[in-house]
């Protein structure tokens, strides 16, 4: 596998469910980052990390729980989501967390019902 | 407010013409724009960047023009071909990008037509 894999691809659930959003990268790369992208909205940024530790959060609500156990991987654990939470949720990545070229995955499409 | 913006939201070109997109920002502290593609079920995929100590950028059919004082930038496709359909974003950041924070446009959803 290379460059940035997302899964699962697609995820419908309940608003009582947990589940978890999955991306690895093979790229090397230091920073990953989470993001969301609503219909007709730009994506927004929801979480950054830099060598595993957090170094943004965008006034995410805390129904939304990353986790980065590593370089390499990064999860988005779900819990009590509403509908207004479907949306695509990308993953990236680059080098560090300054500036410099972001790599997405293809996302995970998220049904909330 | 936004940030960064990207007016049209569609546009559509003849195959073996120019595609020029737009995009205009507010934040006189960003320093480094970027130019993505994306297509249906994928995730967006980096095209072409631009530091703001240069005013162009060339890669092939692609060329990324820079207007500091209108805060403006564009994204010309040189000819355009079918392939390039797809939604393109701008994405600018600023401050040294220290906090890796990409503004993102809406997306300009390009129609290459045979």
């Amino acid at each position: 596998e290379t460059g940035v894999t997302q899964t699962p691809r697609h995820l419908v659930m309940g608003m009582t469910n947990k589940k978890s959003l999955k991306c690895e990268q093979h790229l090397g790369h230091n920073a990953m980052y989470w993001y969301k992208q609503s219909a007709k909205k730009p994506l927004e940024l929801m979480f950054v990390y830099n060598f595993k530790e957090q170094t943004e959060n965008n006034s995410v609500p805390s129904r939304f729980s990353p986790e980065c156990p590593n370089s390499s991987h990064l999860f988005l654990h779900l819990h009590t989501l509403q509908p207004e939470d479907s949306a695509l949720y990308l993953c990236a990545s680059s080098p560090s967390h300054t500036q410099e070229t972001q790599y997405f995955g293809p996302g995970t499409r998220l049904l909330v019902l | 407010d936004q940030q960064v913006k990207q007016n049209s939201p569609s546009l559509s070109v003849q195959e073996g013409r120019i595609s020029i997109l737009n995009c205009d920002y507010t934040n006189s502290m960003f320093d480094y724009f970027l130019w993505y593609k994306k297509y249906p079920a994928e995730g967006p995929t980096f095209l072409i960047s631009i530091s703001s100590i240069k005013d162009k950028n060339e890669d092939g059919r692609f060329t990324v023009f820079l207007n500091k004082s209108a805060k403006h930038l564009s994204l010309h496709i040189v000819p355009s071909q079918p392939g390039d359909s797809a939604v393109y974003f701008c994405a600018a950041s600023g401050d040294g990008g220290s906090q890796g924070n990409l503004i993102f446009g809406k997306g300009t959803k390009l129609s290459v037509k045979p």
